[in-house]
């Protein structure tokens, strides 16, 4: 069972470039996140999707922005990269409605670092 | 403005100790508090979590305690083990649709000397 798939796994890249992460979940689960981790702050989250075809911001949307075509994929993109986006990217899903326990499932991440 | 305070930000136990980190939120709001466990190069997984119903919930050797009026939470880890040396995020969300929408302390890392 794969979960969540993430790529890349880790990026270098220049500021001011354009840089999409992926992220795929085989769960069917309705409800997709992005969270961001720095060290010494925790995860903050940066756009969260309810179901296919609605996006929401989290705590930190600035300077990223997410598309919810279908189910499984929840792309974020960095319009033009800043170096205060150098962090570790996780994507993550869970189940909402009656079922709903909140279990949030991780993927295990994108290191990005931009220069 | 950090919506939920975690403390300590390290901590060091032998191995069978009590491993003990605090939490703290301000909005009232919040009505469902998870702990996530984060092991190197991987993402965090659900631990244990409890609503503002109860005030203790244990799996395993893994306690919650939560006091409502204080707006304090804690995890306790029992008869600590090196397998559990890990970061360790206290989070605060409310139910229903923005259950996902998490706000997470800044993450504990435990050492857990053999």
């Amino acid at each position: 069972i794969a979960g969540i798939t993430q790529a890349p796994t880790s990026q270098i890249l220049a500021a001011g470039r354009r840089m999409t992460l992926r992220c795929t979940q085989d769960m069917r689960h309705n409800a997709m996140y992005w969270y961001r981790q720095d060290l010494g702050l925790g995860l903050r989250l940066i756009h969260y999707s309810n179901t296919a075809g609605t996006t929401g911001k989290g705590e930190v949307p600035d300077g990223y922005s997410v598309s919810r075509a279908n189910t499984d994929d929840f792309p974020l993109t960095l319009a033009s990269a800043v170096p205060s986006q150098t962090s570790v990217y996780f994507c993550a899903s869970s189940e909402i409605g009656n079922l709903n326990t909140g279990e949030l499932f991780f993927g295990e991440g994108s290191r990005l670092t931009v220069l | 403005q950090q919506q939920v305070k975690q403390s300590p930000q390290s901590l060091i136990v032998q191995k069978g100790g009590i491993s003990i980190i605090n939490c703290a939120y301000e909005n009232t709001a919040f009505d469902y508090f998870p702990w996530y466990q984060q092991f190197p190069g991987k993402g965090p997984a659900l631990l244990i979590a409890i609503r503002p119903d109860v005030s203790e919930k244990k799996e395993g050797r893994f306690t919650i305690s939560f006091n409502k009026s204080a707006k304090q939470f804690s995890l306790h880890i029992m008869d600590s083990q090196p397998g559990d040396s890990a970061t360790y995020f206290c989070a605060a969300g409310r139910r229903g649709s923005t259950l996902g929408r998490l706000y997470f302390g800044r993450g504990t890392q435990l050492t857990v000397w053999p």
